[in-house]
């Protein structure tokens, strides 16, 4: 079971708003280590998605952004479209373990 | 380009070893802490272990301590993880992960495409 608890799946139709939560503990996200997503075809790298809370690496469209509060954090893809279909997952670093740990994943369908 | 490339996957037996390896190419590879990630069929990312960018300190995860080496040849811009005494439980696809220093705590930023490592009798 992982450190970090993601819903196991969204889904939206194209053009829509989802939201991907990320709750974590007092030892990881509480503990205010930052939160970071990827985006994972299978067969394929992950991808870096949202590093740093909120940050989007060069190339990643603004439609992504992401936000951290507390014990929790959200991954939100506004107007999504086709190629966003594909897992995500949230990682931090964990201070008992002193170690990064990931969430489950959420597989997001595109409708 | 920057990539990693990843190599040495395959089909072992339990209790078997195997050496898996990264290949960077890109950009400055002993400027870099490097890591290996996993994924069993089926189920999310698992860090496995991060060496610094000049190999002095590494670290892995309690799943895979006693069993498990990374090391990095500098010169030859790789990264290995030796892995022994396998068993079911170590088939997943291993990525290569280039670290990053958050402003609290650490991410990947750039990842290999894995190799599949395969245990089965």
């Amino acid at each position: 079971q992982s450190l970090l608890t993601q819903p196991p799946s969204v889904s939206g139709a194209p053009g829509q708003r989802v939201t991907i939560s990320c709750t974590g503990t007092s030892s990881n996200i509480g503990a205010g280590y930052d939160v970071h997503w990827y985006q994972h075809l299978p067969g394929t790298a992950p991808k870096l998605l949202i590093y740093g809370n909120n940050n989007r690496p060069s190339g990643v469209p603004d439609r992504f952004s992401g936000s951290k509060s507390g014990t929790s954090a959200s991954l939100v893809i506004n107007g999504l479209q086709a190629e966003d279909e594909a897992d995500y997952y949230c990682q931090a670093r964990d201070r008992g373990l002193r170690a990064s740990v990931f969430g489950g994943g959420t597989k997001v369908t595109v409708l | 380009e920057v990539q990693l490339v990843e190599s040495g996957g395959g089909l072992v037996k339990p209790g078997g070893s195997l050496r898996l390896s990264c290949a960077a190419s890109g950009f400055t590879f002993n400027l870099h802490s490097m890591n290996w990630v996993r994924q069993a069929p089926g189920k999310g990312l698992e860090w496995v272990s991060t060496i610094t960018s000049g190999g002095r300190y590494t670290y892995y995860a309690d799943s895979l301590k006693g069993r498990v080496t990374i090391s990095r040849d500098n010169a030859q811009n790789t990264l290995y993880l030796q892995l022994s005494g396998l068993s079911v439980e170590d088939t997943a696809v291993y990525y290569c992960a280039r670290r990053e220093l958050a402003d609290v705590g650490d991410y990947f930023d750039l990842w290999g495409q894995g190799t599949l490592l395969t245990v089965s009798s």
